[in-house]
């Protein structure tokens, strides 16, 4: 059974950093790209960042770029997100996402964690 | 960026109601387009990849076609567990890739 467990989530100040966690078990990890997906509350999904699944390609969204890090380890099957600058726009439930095809860079995003939640307010 | 526009943004039906949802791309994606259903309080779950391929356990009853720009998700029969919100996804960029949902309501 594919599971995918985000940690780290919790309150933090307008400019400070953060580091989410996804614990991937269920599957050949370093197999697939894998993804990390927000929700701000009330609101739609963005794509944030993804990564390869040898690590070595990366994208970050716009909306993040240059103060978001995806990374992962695939001898320890963890992703990360290393959230920097954080603003109260980044308020959301982050997702860690895994693809649905081995190797694949369009995303189909097959199984989804439970999230965690961001809050950044003063 | 690839615009995904989505339509209607709510509908309301009954059980058993035939329901169709589109979702229109800014340039053509040719068949890169997924769909996704949504309920309170849980994390999206795949239907549709590819425009059109169900995904394995996903209920026959729902069903998506098109490709370039245009494409459609129908529920065949409504029923109670799919009052939800429904997301169409572009994956032929990374780049704004999701449409803006919409609400199925009763």
């Amino acid at each position: 059974e594919v599971q995918l467990v985000e940690s780290g989530g919790g309150l933090v100040q307008p400019g400070g950093s953060l580091r989410l966690s996804c614990s991937a078990s269920g599957f050949t990890f370093r197999n697939y790209a894998m993804y990390w997906v927000r929700q701000a509350p009330g609101k739609g999904l963005e794509i944030i960042s993804a990564i390869g699944d040898s690590g070595v390609t990366t994208y970050h969204a716009g909306s993040v770029r240059g103060r978001f890090t995806i990374s992962r380890d695939n001898s320890k099957n963890t992703l990360d997100l290393q959230m920097s600058s954080l603003r109260p726009e980044d308020t959301a439930l982050y997702y860690c996402v895994k693809d649905l095809v081995p190797g694949n860079w369009n995303p189909m995003l097959e199984y989804w964690g439970q999230g965690a939640l961001v809050t950044v307010s003063s | 960026d690839i615009q995904m526009t989505q339509s209607p943004s709510s509908l309301s039906a009954s059980v058993g109601d035939r329901v169709t949802i589109t979702c229109r791309a800014s340039q053509s994606i040719d068949k890169y387009l997924n769909w996704y259903q949504q309920k309170p309080g849980e994390a999206p779950k795949l239907l549709i990849y590819a425009a059109s391929t169900l995904r394995s356990g996903v209920p026959s009853r729902f069903s998506g076609s098109g490709s370039g720009t245009d494409f459609t998700l129908t529920i065949s029969s409504l029923q109670p567990e799919d009052f939800a919100s429904y997301y169409c996804q572009q994956s032929y960029t990374m780049s704004r890739a999701f449409g803006g949902g919409t609400k199925v309501e009763i």
